[in-house]
């Protein structure tokens, strides 16, 4: 069965500090993998996803991600974390049937001064 | 454009109660596909509709059941509400269904079983 785990459950790095989010599945074939934001009391705003190609793929916010497939592994990251990055990030992959999302439980990203 | 709208934001029911949530998807987005996300866990699939059609059903009891409008709306409802179905209910609409469409997400509707 299809999976998704996000081994960090809450994350603290200072502004300016670099950022790594982990995030391995569990799929059969090629899988399709999205990177998604919630800020508190929303909804979930794409950051960057994959399907094919190229394994390091540039998102929005200055995010990227790295498709590993020996590790089963697409963790996003990103050079310089701002004050407003602060938020809940979900990692998903779409399932076999093309009928659904499977997230991970997410990673809460905190931001100190 | 508007993207995708949910209505109400929030809303709180007594358990054994019944529930309706709606959701427009974004104009031109012919696919909806309801979400249940818990406090403190990712985003849980419910269904998939597309053209009006159940494509696509998760591990959810038939208290919960769902339909797509002609206009492509959708209604999520939510029967013998219980303390457990408190959580955000997320709407998603995409422009179809094959693996690598992305899927846009509403706001969400806030529900609390009292």
């Amino acid at each position: 069965a299809q999976s998704v785990t996000q081994p960090d459950i809450h994350i603290t790095v200072s502004e300016g500090a670099s950022l790594e989010l982990r995030c391995n599945y569990s799929y059969g074939a090629t899988p399709y993998l999205f990177w998604y934001v919630q800020s508190p009391g929303q909804g979930l705003q794409l950051l960057l996803k994959y399907f094919s190609g190229d394994t390091l793929v540039q998102g929005i916010k200055g995010f990227e991600a790295e498709f590993k497939r020996s590790q089963s592994s697409f963790n996003l990251r990103k050079p310089s974390v701002h004050w407003s990055d602060a938020a809940e990030y979900f990692c998903a992959v779409r399932n076999q049937a093309g009928t659904a999302l499977i997230f991970g439980k997410g990673t809460t990203l905190s931001v100190s001064s | 454009d508007a993207g995708v709208t949910q209505s109400p934001t929030h809303l709180i029911k007594t358990r054994g109660q019944h529930v309706t949530l709606r959701c427009s998807p974004i104009s031109g987005h012919k696919s909806v596909s309801w979400y249940q996300q818990v406090l403190g866990q990712g985003p849980q699939f419910i269904f998939q509709y597309y053209e009006k059609e159940e494509r696509g059903r998760g591990n959810f009891p038939d208290r919960f059941s769902a339909r797509q409008f002609p206009n492509y709306s959708s209604e999520l409802n939510v029967n013998a509400l219980l303390l457990g179905d408190s959580a955000l209910y997320l709407c998603a609409s995409s422009s179809g269904t094959t693996e690598g469409t992305e899927a846009f997400f509403g706001q969400g509707t806030r529900l609390t079983v009292v």
